[in-house]
């Protein structure tokens, strides 16, 4: 099983600052046959559920804003959020999806105000 | 749109067993596997398997074994999850999600509330 690690585990900002949150996985999420990243991040407000972000490692999910991006690769991901806005307050959660499962899950990021 | 809406809030005494069932629009049921996550109170999300919503056939994450049972309805687009012989672990709030091609979960239910006394 692969075993995802977020730090921190709470992020303490102000509205308009920068997030950066990490993603550490056991082994690596890729492909044997390709360059693909099977690494998701997801937004989830209180009393809400999930809402994907990013997956691929890099790819904005529909609607999502700009602001927030994905990078990394092997085993080590960060999800940024460049300027935060009030609504961004939230927990993070990554997620692995590699070719067999079992799949995982971090234990999560909260981003609160500072 | 894609939408999975999930059944209401279930207050459950120990040893009885519950369904959650989890109805699909917007989309083709059968091309998208179904996954079932739980969410303990105040606890992060942890994935209990999936669901082949072509063949029925459902895989179970190691501690989801037994007691918890995944099934389908293919003529109403839904999926169900039968949790038997609760326990009051069990408490806690459990969401399907669909997974697209590549598997990231890209629409998830509302979730439903089991609380067991």
């Amino acid at each position: 099983e692969i075993v995802l690690t977020q730090s921190p585990g709470t992020l303490s900002l102000s509205p308009g600052e920068r997030a950066t949150l990490s993603c550490r996985a056991s082994q690596t999420v890729s492909s044997r046959y390709s360059v693909w990243f099977y690494l998701a991040w997801y937004q989830q407000k209180p009393g809400q559920a999930p809402r994907l972000l990013i997956y691929g490692a890099s790819s904005r999910a529909p609607g999502i804003p700009a602001r927030f991006s994905g990078s990394g690769s092997g085993t080590d991901f960060t999800l940024t959020i460049s300027r935060l806005e009030s609504e961004d307050f939230a927990v993070y959660y990554c997620h692995q999806y590699g070719p067999s499962p079992p799949w995982t899950f971090g234990q999560g990021t909260k981003v609160e105000v500072k | 749109q894609v939408q999975l809406v999930q059944s209401g809030s279930e207050l459950k005494m120990a040893g009885a067993s519950v369904r959650v069932s989890c109805k699909a629009s917007g989309y083709i049921f059968t091309s998208y596997r179904m996954n079932w996550v739980r969410q303990a109170p105040g606890q992060g999300l942890e994935w209990m398997g999936w669901i082949n919503t072509n063949t029925g056939d459902p895989t179970y994450a190691e501690g989801f074994t037994g007691r918890f049972v995944f099934s389908l309805d293919t003529s109403v687009d839904t999926a169900y999850l039968q949790i038997n012989g609760l326990q009051t672990e069990d408490s806690a709030k459990y969401y399907c999600a669909r997974a697209t091609r590549e598997g990231d979960f890209d629409n998830w239910g509302q979730g439903t509330q089991v609380t067991v006394s």
